[in-house]
């Protein structure tokens, strides 16, 4: 059974750091993976989406790469911004079964001013 | 446009009640999904629907009925709900399978239904 992890559950940043988000996953035989960005009481908005061909997705300042082999994804946030709070999730979708996506536990980011 | 509509967005029902849950997209995708999510958890899958049949149901007790009507719409049906189903209520559509073949699987999300049973 797919299991995802993320790491750190929290984070408080000041406005202007880059920040590194971690995802791990304990089955490899993934078709993506795909990294939301969820405010409170809200819906989930797709910020990338990473086949399992590719190793990194890039949209503006946030670029997330994937290592397949080893489990593990990474969301990368430039020049963080206050806009910027809010909960991060990864979700991966096996190989088999069909287009479930399994959730990370997610991490809560808050960005001061 | 990237859009997945809900209504409504706000719910509170009693455990005797009967009520239904909405979701539309316009982006021409053949599957949706229904999701749970209760608070400070991430979404747990319920229902998939793929050319409007069911395709996958995770153990949904039967007092959550789906129902997919065509395409683009997607319905959860409510009745004799506990208080434990409050949660946030998450619709979801992707592209789907193009002729057979696994076609790109982003998935896109509504904005939820917030649902208090009493």
């Amino acid at each position: 059974k797919q299991e995802v992890t993320q790491i750190p559950a929290a984070l408080s940043v000041p406005e202007g750091e880059n920040l590194v988000l971690n995802c791990s996953f304990t089955d490899s035989a993934i078709y993506n993976l795909q990294w939301f960005r969820q405010d409170p009481g809200k819906g989930l908005t797709s910020l990338l989406l990473i086949q399992s061909s590719q190793r990194e997705q890039t949209s503006g300042r946030l670029n997330a790469s994937l290592d397949k082999s080893s489990g593990r994804s990474t969301l990368y946030i430039a020049a963080s911004q206050p806009g910027d709070s809010a909960t991060y999730l990864c979700a991966v979708q096996g190989n088999t079964g069909f287009q479930k996506l399994v959730f990370g536990t997610g991490t809560r980011l808050l960005v001061s001013p | 446009d990237t859009e997945v509509t809900q209504t409504p967005k706000h719910l509170v029902m009693g455990m005797t009640n009967k009520k239904s849950l909405k979701c539309e997209q316009h982006m021409g995708h053949r599957a949706m999904y229904w999701y749970k999510q209760k608070a400070k958890k991430p979404p747990e899958l319920m229902f998939v629907y793929s050319y409007e049949k069911l395709s996958i149901n995770e153990s949904v007790p039967s007092r959550f009925s789906p129902e997919c009507p065509n395409s683009s719409l997607l319905n959860l049906h409510l009745h004799a709900l506990q208080p434990e189903d409050s949660a946030l209520y998450l619709c979801a559509s992707s592209q789907g399978t193009l002729q057979g073949r696994r076609a790109n699987t982003e998935a896109f999300f509504g904005q939820g239904t917030r649902l208090t049973v009493v």
